[in-house]
Parts: C-alpha cells; structure tokens; sequence
C-alpha cells in the first residue's frame, strides 16, 4: 500500500475562495482523521470518521469548515470562505480500528497559505 | 485523555542512547501508552506503543515503570534523523481512542 495519500501538497489561495484537502486512506482501515497543525497551537484534531460516518467534530473551528467521506476511500476537507488565519499544514490519518491497540498512519500533509 | 508531560526538549549525542520520559499519572489500567515522532516537514509517525510490559521493535525501546505512571523512550544509537519532535500519548480507552497530541519533545541529536 502506497500509505495515505494526501492532496494536494501545496496550496495557495487568495482570501475568501473555497479550498478543498483531499485524502485517501489506507485500503480497509475503518478510521479517518483530520488535523490541523500550527505553530501556535500545535497538532488539532478536527475530526475523525468512522466507516465513513462522522464521530466527532467538536474539534472543527467553525462552520466555514465541513468534512466529507463519500466512501471508504475518499474524504475531503473542505474551507470556504478561507481565511488568512486558516494557514497551516493539515494532516490526514487513518487506523484500522482505534488506537487503543493499533497505530495511525499520516499523510505527508498539504501546506495551505491563504493570503 | 490521560494527561502526559514531557520535556519541551533535550540534546543527545549522536551514536549514544537517547532517553525521553513521559509522565503520565492519570493513566487508567486499560491505557495504552503511544510514541510517535514528527520529523520536520512530515506527518507523525508511529513509533511503539505497551501497555505495562517492556516492549522493543526496530526502532525503539519502551519501558514503563511497574506503577504505570511514567515510560521511556529509549533510542538506543541515537543518529541525525531521529531529529525530530516525539509524542507520548495516552488514548482514552472509555470514549474513542483518538489521538490527542500534546506539545512533545524536541530531541535535537548533536554530531
């Protein structure tokens, strides 16, 4: 398996546009996970699915941030508008199971800028 | 999630053993106790992970203390490319398990 597949791995948008992260999990693990990460504040979780439901997104900042996992091997991150305080590296994961008992493989991220 | 506390950071001579504690006193008897690593650029990456007894892989070295209040981490020859940010995490076994990453340690490996 190629791991989790993030993309893009760059993005740069003007404020205000719709920005959509896209990911795709490792082929029969049944969790995904969206973080975000910031020099202020660190990793975030977001939030997190499983079996493409979501389970928790108390960690989503507000509503111009939605997530999406049409299916098990796709799910998509979504800002609009996108705003300069949005900036960050997020990440994806995904774990068969949860971590009780099983690690969590990362994406390589996708570095947004908004400006 | 069990709260853990690491140092914010520590220095480790390359080819020598580097020993990163994590306290985590609040740790319920079912816990696991997780290490991953950030390396810079890169998504964490998963490292080991015990519940009480001593484990070892390919990469690392856990031990954890008979209490389960506190682990180390042991790389036994640090090199370069163990510089990196590492985590010492507790999922929370009675809700979901999720990851909740703290602020680490930055363990710089010195030539």
């Amino acid at each position: 398996d190629a791991g989790v597949i993030q993309s893009p791995r760059h993005e740069v948008t003007e404020m205000g546009q719709e920005v959509t992260l896209r990911c795709k999990p490792i082929s029969g693990h049944d969790y995904l996970f969206w973080y975000r990460q910031t020099m202020m504040r660190g990793l975030e979780l977001l939030i997190y699915f499983n079996n493409n439901v979501p389970i928790d997104d108390s960690g989503m900042p507000e509503d111009r941030f939605s997530a999406k996992m049409p299916n098990a091997s796709f799910s998509t991150l979504k800002i609009q508008p996108s705003e300069p305080r949005d900036s960050a590296v997020y990440f994806c994961a995904s774990s068969f199971q949860l971590a009780q008992n099983t690690e969590a493989f990362f994406g390589q991220g996708t570095r947004l800028t908004v400006v | 999630d069990a709260k853990t506390t690491q140092p914010p950071s520590m220095d480790c001579a390359e080819g020598r053993a580097a020993n990163l504690p994590c306290n985590h006193s609040t740790i319920s008897g079912n816990e696991y106790v997780y290490w991953y690593r950030q390396i810079h650029s890169q998504g964490p990456q998963y490292i080991i992970h015990g519940l009480k007894n001593n484990e070892t892989n390919e990469m690392a070295s856990l031990i954890i203390t008979e209490d389960r209040k506190s682990s180390t981490l042991i790389l036994p020859h640090a090199t370069l490319r163990d510089t990196a940010v590492y985590y010492c995490i507790v999922p929370y076994s009675g809700n979901t398990g999720k990851l909740i990453f703290g602020q680490g340690t930055t363990l710089q490996v010195k030539p």
